[in-house]
């Protein structure tokens, strides 16, 4: 089955900064890789998504990245403000599959 | 558009005791259902995902079970809580590529 592993499972940035979070999975069938925040108490909320036909997308502050051959996606969060700060959940699945498999998780701190 | 509601949002229970929690998501027809639990500060691990009434799929044996009555209800069960079935009680929906979470419900097993 896939397998997602996410990096760094902690990450502090000065406000303003940019912040990177890394992913990687296992399943070269993959086609689909949604980005969640949380913040505390919350439900993860989808905040950007890629599919496997596109390389970037952005929506203001944030983007994502995916490479293929690699297999790898990131979410890129420009301008940090204090209100980024909360869990980052990364995810991926293959075509006609009903289930996501999860990154373990970033834990995002902006400095003020 | 599409909501999702759970409740209730807190629940404290005696070890022992049953549960029942309940999901319904408003603004959309035949749309896939999962239960996911959370323990503090950890990842989100999937319990049950149901395609249709009626249909249910486990992914991790454990005291818990899942049931779909309607198209828009998600209802988890246990017939007697332990004090590891404690955690941060999440579902969600999906129609196509996207999922969606609830606000999720707050289970203490004392």
């Amino acid at each position: 089955g896939e397998n997602v592993e996410q990096h760094p499972s902690t990450l502090s940035v000065q406000e303003g900064d940019s912040a990177v979070i890394k992913c990687t999975y296992s399943d070269s069938a993959s086609n689909y890789f949604p980005w969640y925040k949380q913040e505390l108490g919350k439900g993860p909320q989808l905040i950007i998504d890629i599919r496997s036909n596109v390389g970037e997308k952005k929506d203001q502050r944030i983007a994502v990245t995916l490479n293929k051959t690699a297999k790898h996606f990131s979410l890129h969060i420009t301008e940090t403000q204090p209100e980024d700060s909360a869990v980052y959940f990364c995810a991926a699945r293959s075509f006609g599959n009903e289930k996501l498999t999860f990154g373990t998780g970033t834990r995002l701190t902006i400095i003020p | 558009s599409q909501t999702i509601h759970q409740w209730p949002a807190t629940l404290v229970q005696p070890v022992g005791s049953p549960l029942s929690l309940e999901c319904t998501v408003e603004g959309t027809s035949n749309p896939n259902l999962y239960w996911y639990r959370q323990a503090a500060g950890r990842g989100l691990q999937l319990l049950f995902y149901s395609v249709g009434i009626g249909q249910i799929s486990s992914e991790v044996p454990q005291n818990l079970s899942a049931s779909r009555p309607q198209d828009r209800q998600f209802i988890l069960s246990s017939k007697k809580l332990l004090l590891s079935d404690s955690g941060f009680y999440l579902c969600a929906w999906s129609v196509s590529d996207e999922q969606f979470f609830g606000p999720g419900t707050r289970l203490t097993v004392l």
